[in-house]
């Protein structure tokens, strides 16, 4: 049974105090890992696919990293705008046709001015 | 501009009383999927569909039905509601292969009483 675990569940920094989100994964074969964003009372927003350890990608001051055991999300110099609950989500290798998506249960990240 | 739309926003229903929760999407994407968000167990995955007419089984179908007839709608269909559907609902949609992404409606708050 494919598994995401994210640590912290919960997160305060001071504005421009750098961190990381991490996203620890156990899938048979990982297709893709995917980072959103989710504000209160709204649907998760896209930020990141990874496909491949070593795989990297960069948002404003958000950058995404890929291993193969896990993802981390490093927050640079944050503003209380980035304040959300920010979730990992991995698809697996699985049959013709198929597509399921496991999501981990999200870090709610709170940054205060 | 890329639109998931869901529909009621809130719903309020008693057990057994048959419920539709619509989603429409105007991106011509082919794959579209419901989730439900529990505090606590995150975003599960309850069916998606690759294409018209294709639907398959998520983590946590038991309860639920789903049909898409044509490319833009994917309805999630409760046949005899019950207190443990109680939850927050979202539909997304997007495109499959490289860069691929999703896009999430605003939600549907269900509470069967």
């Amino acid at each position: 049974e494919d598994q995401v675990t994210q640590s912290p569940e919960a997160l305060r920094l001071q504005e421009g105090e750098s961190s990381s989100l991490n996203c620890s994964y156990t899938v048979s074969g990982l297709r893709g890992l995917f980072w959103y964003r989710q504000d209160p009372g709204k649907g998760p927003e896209f930020l990141f696919t990874l496909y491949s350890a070593g795989e990297e990608k960069e948002k404003e001051r958000l950058k995404a990293t890929l291993t193969k055991k896990e993802s981390f999300l490093h927050i640079t110099a944050p503003k209380p705008e980035d304040s959300a609950t920010y979730l990992c989500a991995v698809q697996a290798y699985s049959g013709a046709g198929s597509y399921q998506l496991t999501f981990g249960k999200g870090t709610k990240l709170s940054v205060i001015p | 501009e890329a639109q998931v739309t869901q529909n009621p926003r809130y719903l309020i229903t008693v057990t057994g009383k048959k419920l539709t929760v619509t989603c429409s999407q105007n991106m011509n994407h082919e794959y579209m999927s419901w989730y439900r968000q529990d505090p606590g167990l995150g975003l599960r995955q309850i069916y998606y569909s690759m294409n018209v007419e294709v639907t398959d089984k998520g983590d946590v179908p038991e309860g639920y039905k789903v049909s898409r007839k044509e490319k833009r709608n994917f309805p999630l269909i409760l046949e005899s509601p019950s207190p443990n559907q109680t939850s927050l609902y979202f539909c997304a949609a997007g495109e499959l292969g490289q860069d691929e992404k999703l896009f999430f409606g605003s939600g549907t708050q269900l509470s069967v009483l």
